[in-house]
C-alpha cells in the first residue's frame, strides 16, 4: 500500500518530442506528489508537484497530469531536450505531519539529439 | 545560499566496521531527512529529524541509527556494516518539519562501498 509504482524503467526520445512517465498508487490517503529530477553525481531536485484537487499542473515545459480515480499520475516533457536527460523520479506522501516520502523506481530518460 | 552539503563524499568501507555519515542542511532549514539510493530498491526513507528530534523513522534495522545537532547540522551511523549497505545516502533539507508538502532540497551524498 506503501509503493508508488513507475513505468517505463527507461526512455529514449528524439529532441523536440514528448517524454511520458506514469505512476500509479494504491493508498488513496497520499496526497501530494511531487516529481523529481536527478543528474549523475547530483542529488535529484524537485521539478514539479500536484495535488489531488487539480487534474493538471503545468509549469513550463513540464506538465502533471492527475487521474485521482485511477490513482494514477504522469510526467509529461514537451519539446524534450537532451538537458533533460537524466533520471525522474516520481513520489508520494501523507499529510501525516512527518516529512516522508515514497518514490518510484526511476526513470532513465535519453534524449537524442 | 549554499546548498545542503554531505561529507565525505566517496567512503569505502569493509565488512563489520561501522561509518558515520555528515550532513549540513541550508542555512535556516530546521528538519533533515536521510534517504537510501540503491539501484534496486531507489531511494527509501530512512529517518527525520527536527529540533535534534527523530520524528520518523523507515523501515531499517537498528544498526542504523542518526542524530541532530542544536545547529541543525545531521549524522547518520550504521554499524556492523554489510555488503548491502553499499549505496548512495542522500540527505535532505527543509525548512520546517510538520507538511509533507514542503520542497526538499537534497544534497550530492555520500557513496559508500562496503567490502
Amino acid at each position: 500500500q506503501q509503493q508508488v509504482k513507475q513505468s517505463p524503467q527507461s526512455l529514449i526520445v528524439q529532441k523536440g518530442g514528448i517524454s511520458i512517465i506514469n505512476c500509479a498508487y494504491e493508498n488513496t490517503a497520499f496526497d501530494y506528489f511531487p516529481w523529481y529530477q536527478q543528474f549523475p553525481g547530483k542529488g535529484p531536485a524537485l521539478l514539479i508537484a500536484i495535488r489531488p484537487d487539480v487534474s493538471e499542473k503545468k509549469e513550463g515545459r513540464f506538465t502533471i497530469s492527475f487521474n485521482k480515480s485511477a490513482k494514477q499520475f504522469s510526467l509529461h516533457i514537451m519539446d524534450s531536450q537532451p538537458g533533460d536527460s537524466a533520471t525522474y523520479f516520481c513520489a508520494a506522501s501523507m499529510n501525516t505531519g512527518f516529512q516522508k516520502l515514497v518514490f518510484g523506481t526511476g526513470t532513465r530518460l535519453l534524449v537524442s539529439p | 545560499k549554499a546548498g545542503v552539503t554531505q561529507t565525505p563524499r566517496y567512503l569505502i568501507k569493509t565488512r563489520g566496521q561501522q561509518v558515520t555519515l555528515s550532513c549540513s542542511p541550508i542555512s535556516g532549514h530546521r528538519s533533515v531527512s536521510w534517504y537510501q539510493q540503491t539501484p534496486g530498491q531507489g531511494l527509501q526513507f530512512l529517518f527525520e529529524y527536527f529540533s535534534e528530534t527523530q520524528r520518523n523513522k523507515g523501515n531499517f534495522p537498528g544498526r542504523f541509527s542518526g542524530r541532530q545537532f542544536s545547529n541543525s547540522r545531521s549524522e547518520m551511523n550504521v554499524s556492523t556494516l554489510e555488503l548491502g549497505d553499499s549505496a548512495l545516502y542522500l540527505c535532505a533539507s527543509s525548512p520546517r518539519a510538520g507538511s509533507t508538502n514542503e520542497k526538499l532540497f537534497f544534497g550530492s551524498g555520500t557513496q559508500l562501498s562496503v567490502l
